[in-house]
């Protein structure tokens, strides 16, 4: 059964202070690794695909890596707007797709 | 590009009663998701349809909820009875088929069950 364990389930930051959110992953087959936004309200938002160990995608202020275990999502000197829920979800054979618990963060100015 | 569309936005039913939400996915989109999320947590796969065809509704109830995609397009998913922890978010999303394509979500229905 695939799993998936987003950490930490929360995180608060002050505007500016780099950090790192993970995603440690045991799937068969992995296809992609996924990260979403999410804000109160909203349906999850795309940010990146991850296919294989060793890649790397980046995007304004954050910048998504995978292992062959795990994924991080490393925020670069985040502003309040950066407040979101992140989810990380894996993809396997048959495009299903299985969420983390996500993890919460709250960015003070 | 229209992205997924979901209706209602929001939905009180009482215990027992029956409740439907609808999904329109992004036009072309050959995989179509119907997820739950429980406030505070993350999106739980209640079903994947590949065109009409049900690929995966493992962790579906089935003795509630039901779901149809009639024509590969559209959706619809049933809630007979409700009960109150089926309180949550349903969110209903869509991918293109093939290779590693990301889903892509519509705002989700907020169900209340009291």
């Amino acid at each position: 059964e695939d799993q998936v364990t987003q950490s930490p389930e929360a995180l608060r930051l002050q505007e500016g202070e780099s950090s790192s959110l993970n995603c440690s992953y045991t799937v068969s087959g992995l296809r992609g690794l996924f990260w979403y936004r999410q804000d109160p309200g909203k349906g999850p938002e795309f940010l990146f695909t991850l296919y294989s160990a060793g890649e790397e995608k980046e995007k304004e202020r954050l910048k998504a890596t995978l292992t062959k275990k795990e994924s991080f999502l490393h925020i670069t000197a985040p502003k309040p707007e950066d407040s979101a829920t992140y989810l990380c979800a894996v993809q396997a054979a048959g495009n299903m797709l299985t969420f983390g618990g996500g993890t919460r963060l709250m960015v003070k100015p | 590009e229209a992205g997924v569309a979901q209706s209602p936005r929001y939905k009180i039913i009482e215990k027992r009663q029956s409740v439907a939400f609808w999904c329109n996915p992004i036009s072309g989109h050959a995989t179509l998701y119907w997820y739950q999320q429980i406030l505070g947590q993350g999106p739980k796969l209640l079903i994947q349809f590949q065109n009409n065809g049900v690929v995966d509704d493992s962790q579906l109830p089935k003795d509630r909820f039901s779901a149809e995609r009639l024509k590969g397009v559209d959706s619809t998913l049933k809630i007979q009875p409700a009960k109150l922890e089926d309180s949550a978010v349903y969110l209903c999303a869509s991918s293109s088929y093939g290779g590693r394509a990301e889903a892509f979500f519509g705002q989700g229905t907020r169900l209340t069950v009291v």
